[in-house]
């Protein structure tokens, strides 16, 4: 069954540093978003992505934050510079395409735990 | 008032229990309902999605909206242990320019065997 996948699994950076998570969505997906889920926290909404270009942001995704899609199969989360409070698992997910019985439902990936020391 | 409202639990049931988890919400514009479970550091795992009010039922699991009073359940029949996990409700507005979920922040659920 296809999947969303994300490296690394555990990332460790000092606080100032920048990082990039990657994310492969499920093939022929052409939705894709970023959540974040700080420690005993509810799951949040960074952003939204589609057709090349931000469709929809929160609050929290400030100027810091990035997201991109290089090639064909990656999306990435760029934190420029990263903060302790930008301490959280970071979750990937993609949508299906319209038609399909799935559309409507977004699929998650296993996520990235950033530790930000 | 928050936007989605769910008991964090922990709820501990005996193996073989019905198990009623629920979540109300204040925004009418959510239109779509949906059930995640989440194991312990792993992403969310979707369980069932809804759209009307009404009921769906798939295997052991019973997804329940009423838009009216603006509430969702997820009934699980003959609970396993392998059901221990936190259960999150999430909801989202149409599909046209607003895609996000808004989560609730999980009910953590227990069977004992």
């Amino acid at each position: 069954e296809p999947e969303v996948t994300q490296t690394p699994s555990h990332q460790v950076t000092q606080m100032g540093q920048e990082v990039i998570l990657r994310c492969v969505p499920i093939s022929n997906h052409l939705y894709f978003y970023w959540y974040r889920q700080i420690l005993g926290q509810k799951v949040e909404f960074l952003v939204s992505f589609y057709n090349n270009e931000i469709s929809e942001k929160s609050e929290i995704f400030d100027d810091q934050f990035s997201v991109e899609r290089p090639d064909g199969s990656n999306f990435t989360l760029k934190i420029r510079s990263t903060k302790l409070e930008d301490s959280a698992m970071y979750f990937c997910a993609s949508r299906g395409i319209p038609g399909t019985s799935n559309y409507n439902e977004q699929f998650f990936g296993p996520g990235t735990r950033l530790t930000v020391l | 008032q928050k936007e989605v409202e769910q008991d964090p639990g922990p709820l501990s049931v005996p193996e073989g229990a019905i198990v009623s988890l629920n979540c109300t919400y204040s925004n009418s514009a959510f239109q779509y309902f949906m059930w995640y479970r989440q194991y312990s550091r792993k992403g969310p795992e979707l369980l069932m999605y809804t759209y009307s009010s009404g009921n769906k039922e798939d295997g052991r699991f019973t997804a329940q909206v009423d838009k009216s009073s603006k509430y969702i359940s997820l009934f699980i029949r003959d609970s396993q242990p392998s059901d221990s996990a936190t259960y999150l409700c999430a909801m989202k507005g149409s599909n046209f320019g607003n895609e996000k979920l808004t989560f609730g922040t999980g009910t953590r659920l227990t069977i004992i065997p």
